[in-house]
């Protein structure tokens, strides 16, 4: 059974017209992650949530939001998509950071049209 | 530039042994991962190594661990077609940090 599900597994979008992908779990894990990945690019980690606590990388645009609501609902929104946008994006979960293990979605293919 | 560095293709016949290495940069890393990333799909967590290791053996798979060289390898025996798909090392010093990948494809 998928533990870590993202939906929906594609989405295309206009540009500049708001877009929210979501993610769950059902692992109760602490950490839970966003990551965009374009094509033949490493994920790129755009920021996490510990509990409660939203943890931004510095060099993640402002157009990039996230909500996470409860322990297993995590949503990545991305306010104004640019055609630069388009990309895989990568939910995970741990336990902690640091972990022995990160949990990844499917990922959720963003296009923008 | 990346703080993960990978080759990006590698190719091997059926049968024969894989390869992948990767250099990371830093030396507090708790664990090292070797994922593998099918078309289409999220990443599949292979194996993980921690810092205080030199070798995992895991099945086919092998890692071998060089802190002094900051180099890992992740090494597939009786590599097979479906083996075929983006390797990635990451490295984990509070979030966890990915290589560009390396496609693997394994010809007939």
């Amino acid at each position: 059974d998928a533990m870590v599900i993202q939906n929906p597994r594609y989405q295309v979008t206009q540009f500049g017209k708001p877009v929210t992908l979501s993610c769950s779990q059902t692992l109760n894990h602490n950490v839970m992650y966003w990551y965009q990945q374009k094509s033949s690019q490493a994920p790129k980690l755009l920021f996490h949530y510990y509990d409660k606590d939203f943890n931004n990388e510095a060099d993640t645009p402002d157009n990039f939001q996230s909500r996470r609501p409860n322990t297993s609902f995590c949503f990545l929104d991305i306010r104004s998509p640019g055609l630069g946008d388009a990309a895989m994006y990568l939910c995970a979960t741990s336990r902690a950071t640091a972990s022995t293990e990160a949990f990844f979605g499917q990922g959720t293919r963003l296009t923008v049209v | 530039g990346e703080d993960v560095e990978q080759s990006l293709f590698l190719s091997v016949r059926e049968g024969d042994s894989s390869v992948i290495n990767c250099t990371y940069t830093d030396s507090s890393s708790t664990y090292l991962y070797w994922y593998k990333q099918e078309p289409g799909a999220g990443l599949q967590l292979l194996t993980y190594i921690f810092s205080n290791m030199d070798m995992k053996q895991d099945q086919r798979l092998t890692v071998l661990l060089n802190k002094k060289d900051k180099h890992l390898s992740l090494r597939i025996a009786d590599t097979q077609t479906g083996d075929s798909a983006i390797y990635f090392c990451a490295e984990s010093i509070g979030d966890m940090r990915f290589g560009a990948g390396t496609r693997l494809t394994v010809k007939p």
